[in-house]
């Protein structure tokens, strides 16, 4: 079975700042996807960033970062320069292989407040 | 490139009452997503469609809830008679292959029902 945990329920940060959003999972298949979602308020889940299991270099796209460390079993997402709009809930997710289907498993989640 | 469409957005109802929600995926997109997001967690599948035919509807409960995808494009989701407990966000994604590890879900604005 495959299983994400935040332990982080709330986070703050200052505008203009880098945060990094914990996440760790559990699963005993070598081959997985893992993804990061920006939930605003009005409810759409926003694609930010993809990790595969195989992939030797950690995933970036924009202000965005993957900091994947397999042995340890976690993803951190890692935002730098925050701006005012990055504030959201942000789930991070995983797909394994042995799974068969597309089914996403995701964590609890962390709202993200950033101040000006 | 339009997103994955949903409607509506918003919908409050009695319990016993059925309620019909409709979502339209990417143009092309060949697997087809619905999820269940109740309030403070992180969304849970319900069913999977990859073009008409269901991949997985292990969590799906079946004797109120019924989904179909005619043609293999838009899908509509169904709860009859509806309970307390429905009361949630339902997310629909859609990805544009077979739902593999390495394929990415895009997202709708999602349905908020509120059963009273």
């Amino acid at each position: 079975a495959q299983k994400i945990t935040q332990t982080q329920p709330g986070m703050f940060v200052q505008e203009k700042e880098a945060v990094t959003l914990d996440c760790t999972y559990d699963t005993s298949d070598q081959s997985y996807g893992l993804f990061w979602y920006k939930q605003p308020s009005s409810g759409e889940m926003i694609f930010l960033i993809y990790q595969g299991s195989y992939d030797e270099q950690n995933a970036t796209e924009g202000r965005y970062s993957l900091n994947f460390q397999k042995a340890r079993k976690s993803a951190n997402l890692v935002i730098s320069a925050s701006q005012l709009g990055d504030s959201a809930m942000y789930f991070c997710a995983m797909r394994a292989l042995s799974s068969n289907t597309g089914k996403l498993i995701f964590g609890q989640g962390t709202t993200l407040q950033v101040k000006p | 490139e339009a997103g994955v469409a949903q409607s509506p957005r918003y919908k409050i109802i009695e319990k016993r009452q059925s309620v019909a929600f409709w979502c339209n995926p990417i143009s092309g997109h060949a697997t087809l997503y619905w999820y269940q997001q109740i309030l403070g967690q992180g969304p849970k599948l319900l069913i999977q469609f990859q073009n008409n035919g269901v991949v997985d509807d292990s969590q799906l409960p079946k004797d109120r809830f019924s989904a179909e995808r005619l043609k293999g494009v838009d899908s509509t989701l169904k709860i009859q008679p509806a309970k307390l407990e429905d009361s949630a966000v339902y997310l629909c994604a859609s990805s544009k292959t077979s739902g593999g590890w390495t394929d990415t879900q895009y997202f709708g604005p999602g349905t908020r029902l509120t059963v009273l």
